[in-house]
């Protein structure tokens, strides 16, 4: 598997605050991406990245951000945390090749409770 | 739209019988298809993946899967399930992307 580690591993924060998810990878995988799970909805994508400072949104964008320094590191940013924003969030990563339908390779998960 | 659909939210076999999980995708084209199992409080693993050729894909830990054109489906299998097997599985699709889409997932009980 993917060396993917994500940090932290739990948070519990206060409505109003900001937060920052930390995603890394030793795999040089040129795709990451962030998703939420709640139960009843699967996996949702929120935003993902395709290159250093190459992002975009997915299909729960709103009231998150991303960025992209580094081809290991990819943050996900809350910026004003809502309860809403309880879930759990994983981090993937996905190998690029001829074929855009690469395997996808998920980190461990941070479990985030915004009270 | 492309979309993912597990009819099931909740399955209970006991252990050593059979299982079968289904899958079903809404897309245009043949999707890229993929099931992942997430055991509790782990990250998804990759059990099997189907991109082209054969249609009865071989994964791991015993579990296989078949493409049916015809029916838009791609149901997970296993001949004997173990205790080990209760987790949460996933079907995911990828149409033509970066992306891909996941169903809501099927969580298995498995009764001793």
């Amino acid at each position: 598997d993917a060396g993917i580690t994500q940090s932290p591993r739990h948070k519990v924060t206060e409505t109003g605050t900001p937060v920052t998810l930390r995603c890394h990878q030793t795999e040089n995988h040129r795709y990451m991406y962030w998703y939420r799970q709640d139960p009843g909805h699967g996996l949702r994508l929120i935003h993902y990245s395709y290159g250093v400072k190459d992002t975009d949104k997915g299909e729960v964008s709103d009231g998150y951000s991303v960025s992209r320094s580094k081809t290991e590191d990819f943050l996900l940013t809350l910026e004003s945390a809502t309860s809403s924003q309880t879930s759990v969030y994983f981090c993937a990563t996905g190998t690029s090749g001829s074929s855009v339908a690469d395997t996808q390779y998920f980190g461990p998960g941070t479990r985030l409770t915004v009270l | 739209a492309q979309s993912v659909t597990q009819p099931d939210i909740h399955i209970t076999v006991s252990e050593g019988a059979s299982l079968e999980l289904r899958c079903n995708y809404s897309y245009g084209a043949t999707p890229y298809l993929f099931w992942y199992v997430q055991s509790p409080g782990q990250g998804l693993q990759l059990l099997l993946k189907y991109f082209s050729g054969d249609t009865l894909v071989q994964g791991i830990k015993g579990f296989e899967a078949e493409f049916k054109r015809s029916q838009s489906s791609f149901n997970l299998r296993k001949p004997s399930v173990h205790w080990s097997d209760a987790a949460e599985y996933f079907c995911a699709g990828n149409f033509g992307n970066e992306k891909l889409t996941f169903g809501t997932g099927t969580r298995l009980t498995i009764i001793p």
